[in-house]
């Protein structure tokens, strides 16, 4: 029972790389999330998606792009890494009316 | 919009003391309410959630929650706390704008010490 998967869980990008962080999950959730943590200023999120095809823009897009081709997939991509996207990077699903469930994160240094 | 309040930032507990965590919610009608708590190093996991109904409500780990919409409250609750209670807890509300528990908004987090 894997629930969410997040890959990878470390990376460091120079600033200007490219990057694509990987969701999947295994419940067959209608929504799933993308989510910054910081310190000091708890999960933000980024974008989200209700459903395969489907992607919105959350609290803190900019600089981020997302696609769900699959249901079971969601894709995070950042085009052109900046220090300011240095961060923890949680993937989420959920059914409308119950709690998330997270993936183990990602920890993304951008030098 | 709504958004979710969690005044402390640290709080350090003996090990079998009580413990209360607060959160303040704005939302303009019956809110769907969680708390998570996120180890080191770890993802969120869910404590327990409040979508209607009974206003104490009853999670795992031994917590529980009570939901005071007079004081626009969610506050955490255990009776005694172990060491391996020892984390960050994050109060979350669901979306005011499609009243659905989806998109959630989550507060700053309180950081959990306990000591032996």
């Amino acid at each position: 029972n894997a629930g969410v998967t997040q890959t990878p869980k470390f990376r460091v990008l120079k600033t200007g790389q490219s990057m694509t962080l990987l969701c999947a999950q295994d419940m067959n959730h209608e929504y799933m999330y993308w989510y910054r943590q910081d310190p000091g200023m708890g999960l933000r999120l980024i974008h989200y998606s209700v459903g395969e095809g489907t992607t919105a823009k959350g609290e803190v897009p900019d600089g981020y792009n997302v696609s769900r081709l699959k249901k079971q997939n969601f894709l995070l991509g950042l085009e052109s890494a900046a220090p300011s996207q240095t961060s923890v990077y949680f993937c989420a699903s959920s059914y409308t009316t119950g709690g998330y469930t997270f993936g183990s994160g990602t920890r993304l240094t951008v030098v | 919009a709504q958004s979710v309040t969690q005044p402390d930032i640290h709080i350090t507990v003996s090990e079998g003391a009580s413990l209360e965590l607060r959160c303040n919610y704005s939302y303009g009608a019956t809110p769907y309410l969680f708390w998570y708590v996120q180890s080191p190093g770890q993802g969120l996991q869910l404590l327990l959630k409040y979508f209607s109904g009974d206003t104490l409500v009853q999670g795992i780990k031994g917590f529980e929650a009570e939901f005071k919409r007079s004081q626009s409250s969610f506050n955490l609750r255990k009776p005694s706390v172990h060491w391996s209670d020892a984390a960050e807890y994050f109060c979350a509300v669901g979306d005011e704008r499609t009243g659905t528990a989806s998109k959630l908004t989550f507060g700053t987090g309180t950081r959990l010490q306990v000591t032996l």
